[in-house]
């Protein structure tokens, strides 16, 4: 069983709808991060947060909002997303942010925009 | 500017049979690296990590890594290939964010 939970498993929703991602772990991590991953590809990292402010955006389109609203939940809230923005998107945690730090990944959220 | 490169897109092997998967690594200063792996509509599961001394490193599942600075590779290894060992490696190298090779595809036959 992943330690890093991520609600719902699937989602479908329409270019004009208004979602969220959820993420929660309880592992104490003070580093929290989203990743996109296109099948069979890398992730891509999107947004990290070290100790619940955000400390790296990948340039990432505004459609796409991130929030932690403490050290265990991080949300992505999604708005007038595009076809292409169909996805597998994971959660990771790991106890800071830094280089040698193991991520702890979800199982994702898999995204289906009509 | 770091990069990592996985250079087989997929890698078969038998049952029982020892597995090498490749990776080497563009990294400024002392590299962090590290092998995920991925099983299917899974996330990411951390397998080892290179930080600093044993060129070996010992992970989960029975799998090691190979550390060579001057062939600047980490290649991942397994003396002994399970059916169960089939899924998408990842490795990645980890300067302020972490940056993935483009994975591989290990497929054991039994």
């Amino acid at each position: 069983d992943t330690e890093v939970t991520q609600t719902p498993k699937h989602l479908v929703m329409g270019m004009t709808n208004k979602k969220s991602l959820k993420c929660e772990q309880h592992m104490g991590h003070r580093a929290m991060y989203w990743y996109k991953q296109k099948a069979k590809k890398p992730p891509e990292l999107m947004f990290v947060y070290s100790y619940e402010k955000l400390s790296i955006n990948e340039s990432v389109p505004s459609r796409f909002s991130p929030e932690c609203p403490n050290s265990s939940l991080l949300n992505l809230h999604l708005h007038a997303l595009q076809p292409e923005d169909s996805a597998l998107y994971l959660c990771a945690s790991s106890p800071r942010a830094g280089p040698n730090q193991p991520q702890h990944f979800g199982d994702g959220t898999r995204l289906s925009i009509l | 500017a770091q990069s990592v490169a996985q250079p087989e897109d997929q890698v078969n092997v038998a049952e029982g049979n020892p597995l090498t998967v490749k990776c080497t690594y563009s990294v400024s200063g002392n590299p962090y690296l590290f092998w995920y792996v991925q099983y299917p509509n899974r996330g990411l599961q951390f397998l080892l990590k290179y930080i600093t001394g044993d060129n070996l490193v010992k992970g989960s599942y029975g799998f090691e890594a190979e550390f060579n600075k001057s062939q600047t590779s980490f290649h991942l290894k397994k003396p002994s290939a399970l059916v169960s060992d089939s899924a998408l490696y990842f490795c990645a190298a980890d300067g302020n964010k972490l940056v993935f090779g483009a994975g591989t595809i290990l497929r054991v036959k039994s």
